[in-house]
């Protein structure tokens, strides 16, 4: 099973740039997120999918974008990248309201210079 | 506010030594109890989780968890701990009919030889 899929590994941009992180998983799972990683803050949810054409902000949504068209892909847009954004990203899915747990993505380092 | 907290950055142990990684929380209700742990450039892996019932959960490679309902804990515990146990560890909550997790910052586990 490939279960969630993250792309790139890493990825370096200069400020202003546009990129997208692509996220993919192959559960069926309803729920999707996007978190960043930092020192000392754990993670920080920046958007999240409840389903197919439903987002919904996070913790920490400015400078992104989301889309979700289809239940397997979640990609993350950043707009401008700034260096504040710098971090490692990570996507997680998982099936519901019910008792499982969160399925992630091995991550995305991203520099921004 | 709902929140987690994991009060130690960092927690040493002896290799064979017992561990103790330590998580309590702020959520109403009967919240969805869960332990992540990370190695190095990797993402999130399931650890062990708690529904309902029994209060000593156990989980993979050897952990378990005790729930505290009257202190709202969730403590990490392994009998002996090994040095390939050396991770970071995070602690999260999901309310029971939500989507959404809450993390704690990470408790960073080094086991020495």
């Amino acid at each position: 099973n490939a279960g969630v899929t993250q792309t790139p590994k890493f990825q370096v941009l200069k400020t202003g740039q546009s990129m997208t992180l692509q996220c993919a998983q192959d559960m069926n799972h309803e729920y999707m997120s996007w978190y960043r990683q930092d020192p000392g803050m754990g993670l920080r949810l920046i958007h999240y999918s409840v389903g197919a054409g439903i987002t919904d902000q996070g913790e920490v949504p400015n400078g992104y974008n989301v889309s979700r068209s289809t239940t397997e892909d979640f990609p993350l847009r950043l707009l401008s990248a700034a260096p504040s954004q710098t971090s490692v990203y990570f996507c997680a899915s998982s099936p519901g309201t019910g008792e499982g747990g969160a399925f992630f993505g091995q991550g995305t380092r991203l520099t921004v210079v | 506010a709902q929140s987690v907290a994991q009060p130690e950055d960092q927690v040493n142990v002896a290799e064979g030594n017992p561990l103790t990684v330590k998580c309590t929380y702020s959520v109403s209700g009967n919240p969805y109890l869960f332990w992540y742990v990370q190695y190095p450039n990797r993402g999130l892996q399931f650890l062990l989780k708690y529904i309902t019932g029994d209060n000593l959960v156990k989980g993979s490679y050897g952990f378990e968890a005790e729930f505290n309902k009257s202190q709202t804990s969730f403590h990490l515990k392994k009998p002996s701990a090994l040095v390939s146990d050396s991770a970071l560890y995070f602690c999260a909550v999901r309310d029971r009919g939500t989507y959404k997790y809450i993390f704690g910052t990470g408790t960073r586990l080094k086991v020495l030889a």
